[in-house]
């Protein structure tokens, strides 16, 4: 079975770019959660969507992120404009259920210079 | 609000040896969900043993046990007869299961590094 996948694997861009990230869940999975990686702060949990709807997005550090889930098989993770502290490995998960196992991606290591 | 603290920067133990790898937690939610995943150098999370605060039993899953002490609000995980693969960073996370955002709450990490 297909896991969590994530693209691109790695990403190198200049500050002030347009950033994408794109998450495509375990099917039949109607959680989806994105989460950020950084040596500083460690995993923190952006957003989180049930059934393509925004449940919680109070950890979207500021309004140059933002995140869609058009489908419930995709999903995607913008900044505009980036910037250098935006830099760290983020990660798409997905669960069944709230309550069940989160199943990771194998993340996008971002870089912007 | 949750937290999970893991105390061990780092540990460095003999192949074959048994390894214990420290979680505490907090939280004032009556029932709650205790995550353990491994991160290696190659970057993917992988999930590898949940344990529930109201099972009875401490969760096993093949060489990985989970200790779990819920007065002292503990959840080692335990592995045993370790490997050279065993090697990686490992997290401790929870979930409140009733209260609060039933956010995944992560711990710091230990990094585990397995001798030959």
């Amino acid at each position: 079975d297909a896991g969590v996948i994530q693209s691109p694997r790695h990403e190198v861009t200049e500050m002030g770019q347009e950033v994408t990230l794109r998450c495509k869940p375990i099917s039949g999975h109607d959680y989806l959660f994105w989460y950020r990686q950084t040596m500083m702060r460690g995993l923190e949990l952006l957003i989180y969507f049930n059934n393509n709807v925004p449940i919680d997005d109070s950890g979207m550090p500021e309004d140059r992120f933002s995140a869609k889930m058009p489908n419930a098989s995709f999903s995607t993770l913008k900044i505009q404009p980036s910037e250098p502290r935006d830099s760290a490995v983020y990660f798409c998960a997905s669960s069944q259920h709230l309550k069940e196992t989160q199943y990771f991606g194998p993340g996008t290591r971002l870089l912007v210079l | 609000a949750q937290k999970i603290t893991q105390t061990q920067p780092g540990m460095f133990v003999q192949e074959k040896e048994a390894v214990t790898l420290d979680c505490t937690y907090d939280t004032s939610d009556p029932s709650y969900g205790l995550f353990w995943y491994k991160q290696p150098s190659s970057g993917e999370m992988i999930f590898l043993i949940y344990q529930g605060s109201y099972d009875q039993q401490n969760a096993t899953e093949g060489r990985y046990s989970l200790n779990f002490q819920k007065a002292r609000k503990s959840a080692n995980l335990v592995i045993s007869a370790s490997q050279l693969g065993d090697s990686a960073m490992y997290f401790c996370a929870m979930r409140g299961m009733i209260q609060g955002a039933q956010k995944l709450v992560f711990g710091q990490g230990t990094r585990l590094t397995i001798n030959p």
